[in-house]
This record gives structure tokens, sequence and C-alpha cells, in this order.
């Protein structure tokens, strides 16, 4: 149980470019997705809380309009990188939290969407 | 926000070797976790350990809340345990972690 995937894994684009990347809570139900972004050799770094149907949380020094979440149902939320450039290239992470009322708070993750604007 | 400090940075073992993590974090928290990444990215759960024990096979953590530390234990180490582990702390603000900046795990045959 608890399977979160990510839709694409490889995304290589042109700079100006608009990119969605998907994260799909696949057997449970997620009130609250999280994404996060992860340069090469470093830890993972939270740009934004979205809890379903209302507006995502960003973290300080993360553009809102820059990158556009979505969260429209319990088990899908979207992530639209805007005119895309080669300094958005990152490995980009969703999590969902699994509400069980056991572990109310565990975060469990996709497997990543690595893009590379050129 | 809540500080998470990981050490050591790197480790570099022999197979069948045991080996201590620590997590190290600044405030009071509801959340704590233990990932591993693995080389192609994908974070696994290890632990979901806000406080207590846990053992799963060969790995248990322990955390200690009242002295904000965190242990992650590996025994008889064998090479498909190398990668990045993350620990990553949660407080008040329901759901968010901050995670540590890893420990690299090197397991040689």
């Amino acid at each position: 149980g608890a399977v979160v995937s990510q839709h694409p894994s490889w995304v290589i684009c042109k700079s100006g470019t608009s990119v969605k990347i998907e994260c799909r809570s696949l057997d449970f139900q997620a009130t609250t997705m999280f994404w996060y972004r992860q340069f090469p050799k470093q830890s993972l770094m939270l740009m934004a809380t979205s809890n379903e149907g209302s507006k995502a949380t960003y973290e300080q020094g993360v553009e809102k309009d820059k990158f556009l979440i979505n969260h429209a149902s319990l088990t899908l939320s979207t992530l639209t990188v805007t005119s895309a450039h080669p300094e958005d290239s990152s490995f980009y992470i969703c999590s969902a939290s699994s509400n069980t009322g056991i572990s109310q708070e565990t975060q469990y993750f996709g497997p990543g969407t690595r893009l590379l604007v050129l | 926000g809540i500080q998470v400090e990981q050490s050591p940075p790197d480790l570099i073992l022999q197979e069948g070797a045991n080996s201590t993590l620590r997590c190290n974090f600044s405030d009071s928290v509801n959340n704590l976790q233990w990932f591993h990444q693995n080389p192609w990215g994908q974070l696994i759960n290890l632990f979901y350990i806000p406080s207590g024990t846990k053992q799963n096979g060969r790995l248990s953590a322990t955390t200690v809340a009242t002295e904000r530390y965190s242990l992650l234990y590996i025994s008889s180490s064998q090479t498909t345990d190398s990668g990045v582990y993350f620990c990553a702390a949660g407080g008040t603000s329901y759901g968010k972690l901050t995670f540590g900046q890893g420990t690299i795990l090197t397991v040689h045959p």
C-alpha cells in the first residue's frame, strides 16, 4: 500500500516552454501533497504544500507564478513549470500524506521527475 | 523552522559491518522519518518514528524526542544498503518536513 506515482519520469524541453508534472496517490486518498526539488548531490528542499481544493502554500523564495500547483482531487496534484529556463533543471519529487489514523503524517514519495531545460 | 543535521556526511563500510547514523533536530517534532534514496532517486520509507524504537529486519531506529535526536542502526550491512540516507523532521506545521543533508553510505564487498 501507500504508492505514489509521478509522470513523466524524464522530460527534456526547450527554454521558454511549460512542463506539467503529475503526482498521483494510487491506493489512498491524500488530502495533502508536497512538492520538493533536489539538485545534484544536495538534499530535498520543500517548494510548496498542496491541499485538495485550495490554493497551494509556497515556501519562501519559491515563485508561485513560476511553479503552478493544482490539487483538484484527493489522488492527483500537478506541478507546472512555466516558461522553463535552464536553471529550472532539477529533480522534482512529490509526496503525499497518508492519513491512516495511526501514522497521520507519514509522507510517501513518488519516484521523481528529472527535468532538463535546454 | 526546524533545523536538521545528520552525521556523518559520508560512511564507508565493509560488507557485514554495523553502522549508526545520527540525526539531530533543533525543536520539538511530531514527525520524524528516515529514508533511503536509491541510485535512481526513489525515496524509500524506512521508519516513521517521532519517538521510541522500531525494528525492521537488519534496520532499527530510535528517537529520543526529549533530547532531540534520532539514530538509525544498520546491522550486517550489504552492498545493496549503499545510497543516501535522509532524516526528515516536522514540527507544528502539519505535514511539512525539513530534510537533513543526508549520509552517503558506501558498502564494499
